[in-house]
């Protein structure tokens, strides 16, 4: 059973500029939540893909928009990088849209200079 | 959603058994107390989740108080590796979204 991935591991982007991270969640599972976790915050949810669509968003402005393909791996994308964006983007994903337990990829981590 | 206190950290000694606590006053009858884990430099894992019974797998043991207003994850003999944030969550099983709310949990020091 292969876990969950992300790429890339590390990414150095330039404000302004646009991203796109990855993320193909454990096989057989349909969901993917992203959440971004500031250095030593715990980690805050951005949104959830449930079979191709959009299943819920948390506080997060319009620039930060995602996909979720047939084979239920997804993308984030943030337009206009600021550089209070620089965190840990890390990818969960899971069987159905609640109380299921929620599998962790190691994370993406941005740095906007 | 209701919330969770935790202290913000605590230290162990290895082999020693270690108590984490979680107050959940506000807690809905529905809501499942869910235990996550973070290492150093990986993403949170989970450990373990109850709704009023006190439950138990390899990896720790979850107590509910009686009016399920706080919890206690026990880890019965620390390890160096058992070093990371832990977080205490509820989460409602009938909800619309299933994401997790964190707060900043508990950082578990252990000493050799």
């Amino acid at each position: 059973e292969t876990g969950v991935t992300q790429s890339p591991t590390h990414l150095i982007k330039t404000r302004g500029q646009q991203v796109t991270l990855r993320c193909s969640s454990q096989s057989g599972h349909n969901t993917v939540s992203w959440y971004q976790q500031a250095l030593g915050q715990g980690p805050q949810f951005i949104f959830q893909y449930y079979r191709e669509e959009e299943n819920g968003r948390g506080n997060f402005p319009p620039r930060f928009s995602g996909l979720q393909f047939p084979n239920y791996s997804s993308e984030l994308n943030v337009n206009a990088l600021e550089l209070d964006d620089s965190a840990l983007y890390l990818c969960a994903s899971s069987l159905g849209v609640a109380g299921g337990e929620q599998y962790f990829g190691p994370g993406t981590r941005l740095t906007v200079t | 959603d209701a919330k969770t206190t935790q202290p913000n950290s605590m230290e162990s000694n290895e082999e020693e058994p270690v108590h984490l606590p979680c107050n959940h006053s506000t807690i809905s009858g529905t809501d499942y107390i869910h235990w996550y884990r973070q290492l150093p430099s990986q993403g949170p894992e989970y450990v373990i989740h109850g709704l009023t019974s006190n439950v138990n797998n390899r990896m720790a043991s979850l107590a509910i108080a009686e009016d399920r207003k706080s919890s206690t994850l026990i880890l019965h003999r620390a390890t160096l590796r058992d070093a990371a944030v832990y977080y205490c969550i509820l989460r409602d099983p009938g909800g619309s979204q299933g994401n997790l709310i964190f707060g900043k949990g508990t950082k578990l020091s252990v000493k050799p």
